[in-house]
């Protein structure tokens, strides 16, 4: 069964709205969460990384302002896309990994953003 | 160069087929491996981890090479559903997870 819970999976919403997206570890203790996102038939383009009571690290180019990024247990992280335009129509993953050097990645299910 | 470096393909093979993808990565120091699985719209999965001594899962078997710093995937008589995204992951533990992606490598599996 799923580890990570990503929700929602699918959210329609207006120009200048926010909207949040959550990720949840369900049986592990995820000292670090990754979120993504993707276009139609490319990779995955890394956002940020967040470590637990930590603020995320961004990677060049994603405006912190912008994607909110709050983890602030072991279990939950939460992606916020602030005043959302349609350009940041994408599908977001997130993926949590535990504490152990040797610890796979385990993703959510993704979140498909239409921003209209 | 990038850290983590896969041959984007499409690798078109039919029916049958014994394919390999490679992934090199940069950095020496890097500790444990990992190929994922992406279908279309959908989320990676794990495919397998790569062990030092290698390690076999059915038609799968990866092999870490940490002299030349690569990691190969090889598929044994590829089925259609084999079709996918194959993503390596490469981790550099280093006080706290630092996972980094390679682009991924297109298979398609033709009958």
């Amino acid at each position: 069964g799923a580890v990570v819970s990503q929700h929602p999976s699918r959210v329609i919403c207006k120009s200048g709205t926010s909207v949040k997206i959550e990720c949840r570890s369900l049986d592990f203790q995820a000292t670090t969460m990754f979120w993504y996102r993707q276009f139609p038939k490319k990779s995955l383009m890394l956002m940020a990384t967040s470590n637990e009571g930590s603020k995320a690290t961004y990677e060049q180019g994603v405006e912190k302002d912008k994607f909110l990024i709050n983890h602030a247990s072991l279990t939950l992280s939460t992606l916020t896309v602030t005043s959302a335009h349609p350009e940041d129509s994408s599908f977001y993953i997130c993926s949590a990994a535990g504490g152990a050097n040797n610890s796979p990645l385990h993703f959510g299910n993704g979140t498909r953003l239409t921003v209209t | 160069r990038k850290e983590v470096e896969q041959d984007p393909g499409p690798f078109n093979v039919p029916e049958g087929a014994t394919v390999a993808f490679n992934c090199t990565y940069s950095n020496s120091a890097s500790q444990s491996f990992f190929w994922y699985r992406q279908d279309c719209r959908k989320e990676p999965k794990l495919l397998m981890s790569v062990y030092s001594s290698g390690n076999e899962d059915g038609r799968f078997t990866a092999q870490l090479n940490r002299a030349s710093q690569y990691i190969s995937l090889l598929i044994r008589d590829s089925k259609l559903s084999d079709s996918a995204t194959y993503l390596c992951v490469v981790n550099t533990y280093n006080a706290g997870n630092m996972l980094t992606f390679g682009g991924g490598t297109r298979l398609m599996v033709k009958p």
